[in-house]
């Protein structure tokens, strides 16, 4: 069973294009979060999902970033008009209800 | 404001002794609290967890004590292990899925 999957593991963006992050969750896990790490921080929730639902995006921040988890295929994390303040480590978790979250590896986004 | 904090930044340890790596926290309202260990280039780990009505919760080699007044808990590794080298994250939950993680401890095993 393989573990949650993310992909890219980096990625490397100028200032104001777009980045677009994927997570694969563990088989037979339907909910989905992300988190960010800042440089010398703490990992900080950002969005809950479940299949096609945002269940809660409290802490994503108010423009530029958006999520999906479609019926079919990964979950996304879409970064618009890239600036060098979201350059972070992007974790994805996965649980099969709300408990246990299992985390992917991450991506690694630089802003150039 | 850091709900959930982990002051030492760092710490260094012989192997074969005992590693403490403290969390303290502010909300009363969290009740679970977990460990998570990271290496470089992976996602954090699952490593133990603690329920608010317990004060100890052990699992081999690892020990969680929660101390409910103190808001402190911590977690003990005995004999600690070149392989333990990681940076340890403290997280906490008001009983949903949103964790809370202090901003982490980085142990080094010393051979």
């Amino acid at each position: 069973n393989a573990g949650v999957m993310q992909n890219p593991r980096h990625l490397v963006r100028r200032r104001g294009q777009e980045a677009r992050l994927r997570c694969s969750p563990m088989k037979g896990h339907s909910h989905v979060y992300w988190y960010r790490q800042l440089p010398e921080e703490g990992l900080k929730f950002m969005v809950y999902l479940q299949k096609e639902n945002i269940i809660d995006e409290s802490g994503m921040p108010k423009e530029r970033f958006s999520a999906e988890f479609p019926k079919e295929g990964p979950s996304i994390l879409r970064i618009q008009q890239v600036v060098r303040g979201d350059s972070a480590a992007y974790f994805c978790a996965s649980s099969p209800n709300e408990a246990e979250q299992f985390f992917g590896p991450g991506t690694r986004l630089t802003v150039l | 404001d850091q709900q959930v904090k982990q002051n030492s930044p760092s710490l260094s340890v012989q192997e074969g002794r005992i590693s403490i790596l403290n969390c303290d926290y502010t909300n009363s309202m969290f009740d679970y609290f977990l460990w998570y260990k990271k290496y470089p280039a992976e996602g954090p780990t699952f490593l133990i967890s603690i329920s608010s009505i317990k004060d100890k919760n052990e699992d081999g080699r690892f020990t969680v004590f929660l101390n409910k007044s103190a808001k402190h808990l911590s977690l003990h590794i005995v004999p600690s292990q070149p392989g333990d080298s990681a940076v340890y994250f403290c997280a906490a939950t008001s009983g949903t899925y949103k964790y809370i993680f202090g901003t982490g401890t980085r142990l080094k095993v010393l051979a």
